[in-house]
């Protein structure tokens, strides 16, 4: 299947600091990226979709000025988490498709704890 | 609005017993289904899907599901369980129509006791 990648895949911050995590689809051009965030034992949950090269569209209750997503082009999209607290603590997940009827294909993850 | 429904938390099977993950849907229209393992502290990894014709649908590591419409189900299935299948999998439904977000179900946990 195809590769999406993460990095960094765990990151320690301080409260108050901004963390960028970025999302990589290493052998296909994805045209959609979508960011999630998983709590412990539990499903996933979506924070926003993004295309290439238009604004990120955010699900309800998602702070679109607290987590900044940028899809600049058809392989790469990072999502900032600015003015980093505790409750921000998470795994988050990027996950990438080619086209709207395409497999979604996940990336590795990313532990963030902040302190 | 689509949903997806995994009733069971927790699936406990004995290694080289059949194994059986439930999953109900409910979408308007003909739907796309997918299954997703997870394991500890890594992102999901894609099993199989089922878009459209046969029913009976394989993937990898041995798996298959089958689509039942009357019964809007998707169960994951294998023949025999391996002790290395244990983790925690995810059923997704999309909207043929809609096509953009997929829904996640909220996971069962599969452990496969030697």
């Amino acid at each position: 299947g195809a590769v999406v990648s993460q990095h960094p895949s765990r990151v320690i911050c301080k409260s108050g600091t901004s963390v960028k995590i970025e999302c990589r689809s290493l052998d296909f051009q994805a045209t959609t990226m979508f960011w999630y965030r998983q709590f412990p034992k539990q499903s996933l949950m979506l924070m926003a979709t993004s295309n290439e090269g238009s604004k990120a569209t955010y699900e309800q209750g998602v702070e679109k000025d607290k987590f900044l997503i940028n899809h600049a082009s058809l392989t790469l999209s990072t999502l900032t988490v600015t003015s980093a607290h505790p409750e921000d603590s998470s795994f988050y997940i990027c996950s990438a498709r080619l086209g709207r009827l395409d497999t979604q294909y996940f990336g590795p993850g990313t532990r963030l704890t902040v302190l | 609005a689509q949903s997806v429904a995994q009733p069971e938390d927790q699936v406990n099977v004995a290694e080289g017993n059949p194994l059986t993950v439930k999953c109900t849907y409910s979408v308007s229209g003909n739907p796309y289904l997918f299954w997703y393992v997870q394991y500890p502290n890594r992102g999901l990894q894609f099993l199989l899907k089922y878009i459209t014709g046969d029913n009976l649908v394989k993937g990898s590591y041995g798996f298959e599901a089958e689509f039942n419409k009357s019964q809007t189900s998707f169960h994951l299935k294998k023949p025999s369980a391996l002790v290395s299948d244990s983790a925690l999998y995810f059923c997704a439904v999309r909207e043929r129509t809609n096509a953009g977000k997929s829904t996640f179900g909220d996971g069962t946990t599969l452990t496969v006791k030697p």
